[in-house]
C-alpha cells in the first residue's frame, strides 16, 4: 500500500471554528488532492497540489483552502467550519498528472460539524 | 467537464453468480476511465483502468471492464463474486489536461450467501 497517513482520523467541532487536516506521504509523488465523499456525490476534488507550493481549486473548493509547504504534506483547512462541511475526507496522490495516473488514496478523516 | 454515472445504487448478488455494474461517462474526446472499490472504513484501491489500445481490460481480483466508445460505457464485470466483493465500487473519468478526475456517486454491492 502507497505510504499515505491522515491524521486525525475522527474529529467532532462546532461551527465556526478553524480545522485542518493533515496528509502525509513518503511516496516522494509529485501530485497531491483533497477529496470529500458524500453519500449520493461519491468523491469530489476539492483541492490539488502539483508541486510545493503549486495548488489548485477543484470541483467543491468554496470554503476550504489548502498549503504544501514539503514535497510529503498537504494541508487542508477549514477557516470557519459549517455544517455542509460535515463529510467523510480523503487525501490522494499520484505520480503524474491524475487524468492518466491512478490515484492512490488514505483511509480517510471522518469530520463532524455540530 | 467530464461526468459519470452509475445508474443501480445498490446490488445484490448471490455468491457465485455473475456481476456486472455498470458507468457511463460523458466527455467529448477519448476518457480516461478507472474503477475504484472501497470497503468500508477504507480510502480507495484501483481496479483497472483504461488508457488506450484493447477496449477489454483486466484488473486485480478477477475483474475485468470493457470500454465501449458507441454507448459511452465502461462496465465491469465478474464471473463468480464471492463474498468478500462486497463493498462499494466508483467509476471515475478522467480528461487530458485536468486534474479534475470526476468520479459517479457508487454502487454498493451485497453478496447473499
Amino acid at each position: 500500500d502507497a505510504g499515505i497517513t491522515q491524521s486525525p482520523r475522527h474529529k467532532v467541532t462546532e461551527t465556526g471554528t478553524p480545522v485542518t487536516l493533515r496528509c502525509h506521504q513518503t511516496e516522494n509523488h509529485r501530485y497531491m488532492y483533497w477529496y470529500r465523499q458524500d453519500p449520493g456525490h461519491g468523491l469530489r476534488l476539492i483541492h490539488y497540489s502539483y508541486g510545493v507550493k503549486d495548488t489548485d481549486k477543484g470541483e467543491v473548493s468554496d470554503g476550504y483552502s489548502v498549503s504544501r509547504s514539503k514535497t510529503e504534506d498537504f494541508l487542508l483547512t477549514l477557516e470557519s467550519a459549517t455544517s455542509s462541511q460535515t463529510s467523510v475526507y480523503f487525501c490522494a496522490i499520484s505520480e503524474r498528472a491524475g487524468y492518466n495516473s491512478p490515484l492512490h488514496f488514505g483511509n480517510g478523516t471522518r469530520l463532524t460539524v455540530t | 467537464a467530464q461526468s459519470v454515472t452509475q445508474p443501480d445504487i445498490h446490488i445484490t448478488v448471490s455468491e457465485g453468480a455473475s456481476l456486472e455494474l455498470r458507468c457511463n461517462y460523458s466527455y467529448g474526446a477519448t476518457p480516461y476511465l478507472f474503477w475504484y472499490v472501497q470497503s468500508p472504513g477504507q480510502g480507495l484501491q484501483l481496479l483497472l483502468k483504461y488508457f488506450s489500445g484493447d477496449t477489454l481490460v483486466q484488473g486485480i481480483k478477477g475483474f475485468e471492464a470493457e470500454f465501449k466508445r458507441s454507448q459511452s460505457s465502461f462496465n465491469l464485470r465478474k464471473p463468480s463474486v464471492h463474498w468478500s466483493d462486497a463493498a462499494e465500487y466508483f467509476c471515475a473519468v478522467g480528461a487530458v489536461n485536468n486534474n479534475d478526475m470526476r468520479f459517479g456517486a457508487g454502487t454498493r454491492l451485497t453478496v447473499k450467501p
